[in-house]
């Protein structure tokens, strides 16, 4: 079956811009993160959906980042404003609930640079 | 706050030599803890949990809570093995993961 996919896989924005960044999880997997990795930085938690429950937003960098999980599925990362700092890949995963609660399926990551 | 710590940035060794990647935690409870491995232009993938005592690809890993350690291992290293590491525990409770920096595994012929 199909894995996790991201789109774009490549976006270039100028600083100041708004970028949307989307994911499309594993049909059936309930949890859905977002991670940004950077060099020197590893892999950075941004943020987390749980089947209904609230999100995790716990490691949302500033309030220029959102995201949202329409209807269980995609998910939307939006970042506003844009700044160089912004540049990185990010990535998307999800899983299953119950014992794959943690086996995490990673999606192939959005490079986003900002000039 | 749960930290993870992969001291080393590269490690470089030579075919059929062994090898161990390092990764300590910050103590907290009874952590589930992982490896997750990404070999070149391929997706970042589980390697193995820790709950699952399960040997992969020849790599284990052993938890010591005495040093809070989970560092991987494997007793003769392949050029296939070469890739970048991340070590990861859970996040209390759900499905979150804090991951470390990662150790570049570079196996030399």
């Amino acid at each position: 079956g199909a894995g996790v996919s991201q789109s774009p896989s490549n976006k270039v924005t100028e600083k100041g811009k708004d970028v949307e960044l989307r994911c499309d999880p594993i049909s059936g997997h309930t949890a859905l993160y977002w991670y940004r990795q950077s060099l020197g930085q590893g892999l950075e938690f941004l943020i987390y959906f749980q089947g209904n429950s609230a999100p995790d937003k716990s490691g949302l960098p500033s309030d220029r980042f959102s995201a949202e999980r329409t209807g269980g599925s995609v998910s939307t990362l939006t970042i506003q404003r844009t700044q160089q700092e912004d540049s990185a890949v990010y990535l998307c995963a999800s899983s299953p609930s119950g014992q794959g609660l943690y086996e995490q399926y990673f999606g192939p990551g959005t490079r986003l640079t900002v000039t | 706050a749960q930290r993870v710590t992969q001291p080393e940035k590269l490690l470089s060794v030579f075919k059929g030599a062994p090898v161990e990647l390092k990764c300590n935690y910050s103590y907290s409870g009874s952590p589930e803890l992982f490896w997750y491995v990404q070999y070149s232009r391929q997706r970042l993938q589980l390697l193995l949990r820790h709950i699952s005592r399960e040997s992969i690809k020849g790599f284990t890993a052993d938890l010591n809570k005495g040093e809070t350690s989970f560092h991987l291992k494997k007793p003769f290293a392949q050029e296939e093995d070469s890739a970048m590491y991340y070590c990861a525990r859970a996040y209390n409770q759900g499905g979150k993961l804090i991951f470390g920096q990662g150790t570049e595994l570079s196996v030399k012929p």
